[in-house]
């Protein structure tokens, strides 16, 4: 069973700090990574993709990829009141097109 | 783009009813997949499709549950008989095979 592991928090920052959310996985093949945010009684929106060992930035979110570790970060910097939501991990299955998602970390930025 | 179009937004059924729910993946997309949301078990995938083709279906719960996806545009998911634990938030979503997906809005099932 292909297993993708987040803390459910919730993770309280202030307005303005760097929020961190963390993921670890149990396949060791997979190969594509993927962080979506989902507010309160909406659907998954995918905001970042990472297929490399390394840093990738966008905007105020940077993906961090460890594969030998099999380990995914999300940073947020100047964290806004509007990033409130919870925050989905997702590893891509290898062999399949399917992805298998985390059960998210509640983000919570106060004013 | 209209993206993944679901409907019907919410159902509310009686136990032993039949619902089905609908689902308009993104054109060009060729993969399309239907989850169940839950708060104790996360986002569940339940079926999916590649060029209409069910390619794994072993997150289907029970023989209750059936899928079908009868051309590029279109995707139903029935559930027969309802049953109160069947309650949940359906989600569909499409990508191109490999990449990132695109979720509808889902439906929200409450079977009482």
């Amino acid at each position: 069973q292909k297993e993708v592991e987040q803390n459910s928090g919730p993770l309280s920052v202030p307005e303005g700090a760097i929020a961190s959310l963390n993921c670890t996985y149990s396949d060791r093949v997979s190969q594509s990574f993927f962080w979506y945010r989902q507010y309160s009684g909406k659907s998954p929106e995918l905001i970042m993709s990472i297929y490399s060992n390394g840093d990738k930035e966008d905007g105020r979110f940077t993906a961090q990829l460890n594969k030998a570790s099999q380990y995914v970060s999300l940073l947020i910097r100047d964290s806004q009141p509007s990033d409130s939501a919870t925050y989905l991990c997702a590893v891509l299955n290898s062999g399949y097109s399917t992805l298998t998602f985390g059960k998210g970390t509640m983000l919570l930025v106060s004013p | 783009d209209a993206g993944v179009i679901q409907s019907p937004r919410h159902e509310v059924t009686e136990m032993g009813q039949e619902v089905t729910l609908r689902c308009k993946p993104i054109s060009g997309h060729n993969s399309l997949f239907w989850y169940r949301q839950t708060m104790m078990r996360g986002l569940e995938l339940l079926i999916y499709f590649n060029n209409n083709v069910p390619i794994d279906d072993s997150g289907m719960p029970e023989d209750r549950f059936s899928a079908k996806m009868p051309n590029a545009s279109f995707s139903t998911l029935k559930i027969q008989p309802s049953e109160p634990r069947d309650s949940a938030v359906y989600f569909c979503a499409s990508s191109v095979t490999g990449y990132g997906y695109t979720f509808g809005s889902g439906t929200r099932l409450t079977v009482v």
